[in-house]
């Protein structure tokens, strides 16, 4: 297992549309979360995971945006009515519980909105 | 709520030499862990070092050493001999400890841009 994988890399989408991206954490890490990241600033936590139970959601995260991770592995971010405003580097980073300290992160989704 | 500050948007150094990159937050917790993140370019962002409040030695590895100053509620990082691949943001982050030992959110500063020169 090479890390946590992001796709797509880039997604360029127009005002309105539904967008869905998808996370692959590192095999065995029960631990997944989503963080928003836009120019020159430092990510923000918007969910977080430990197997399949949703366990906190940012109040960043509207009720446009809904994340799910069935099965506990995979974990899928989708955002209805895309807004300008919602253009903004996705990162998921995956950690292993009991394992306190580090979180791995993935290369991110580039979402752009026209 | 937990808020972490790098008050400077970018700094430079001539390579083989030593820069700090400096950091404050503010927190009520007692009990939290404080990590500097390094993004490169169009990279992943990675660990670079990690502090257990704690702990009063500070951390160190390898060319990366911290100074945490827990009463100031400043963690500023040390880069020794700079590398040119040391070029990237790196960004401050803290993380409150849960009782459980479970994993919790970080909260990021804005970070800062290093550039490294030949």
């Amino acid at each position: 297992d090479t890390g946590v994988s992001q796709n797509p890399r880039h997604k360029i989408t127009k005002r309105g549309q539904n967008v869905t991206f998808r996370c692959d954490p590192i095999s065995e890490h029960n631990r997944l979360y989503w963080y928003r990241q836009t120019l020159g600033q430092g990510p923000e936590f918007l969910t977080y995971f430990q197997n399949e139970a949703q366990l906190e959601k940012s109040r960043l995260l509207s009720d446009r945006f809904s994340a799910e991770r069935p099965k506990g592995s995979f974990s899928t971010l989708e955002i209805q009515r895309t807004e300008q405003g919602d253009s903004a580097m996705y990162l998921c980073a995956s950690s292993f519980h009991g394992v306190v300290y580090e979180q791995y992160f993935g290369p991110g989704t580039r979402l752009t909105v026209t | 709520a937990q808020t972490v500050t790098q008050s400077q948007p970018e700094m430079s150094v001539q390579e083989a030499e030593t820069v700090t990159l400096s950091c404050t937050y503010d927190t009520s917790e007692n009990n939290y862990y404080l990590f500097w993140y390094k993004q490169p370019p169009s990279r992943q962002m990675i660990l670079v070092i990690r502090q257990e409040a704690y702990k009063q030695q500070n951390a160190t590895e390898n060319r990366f050493s911290v100074n945490f100053q827990k009463a100031a509620k400043s963690f500023s990082l040390k880069i020794s001999d700079s590398q040119l691949g040391d070029t990237a943001m790196y960004f401050c982050a803290f993380m409150k400890h849960v009782e459980t030992g479970a994993n919790s959110k970080l909260t990021f500063g804005k970070g800062i841009t290093l550039s490294v020169r030949p």
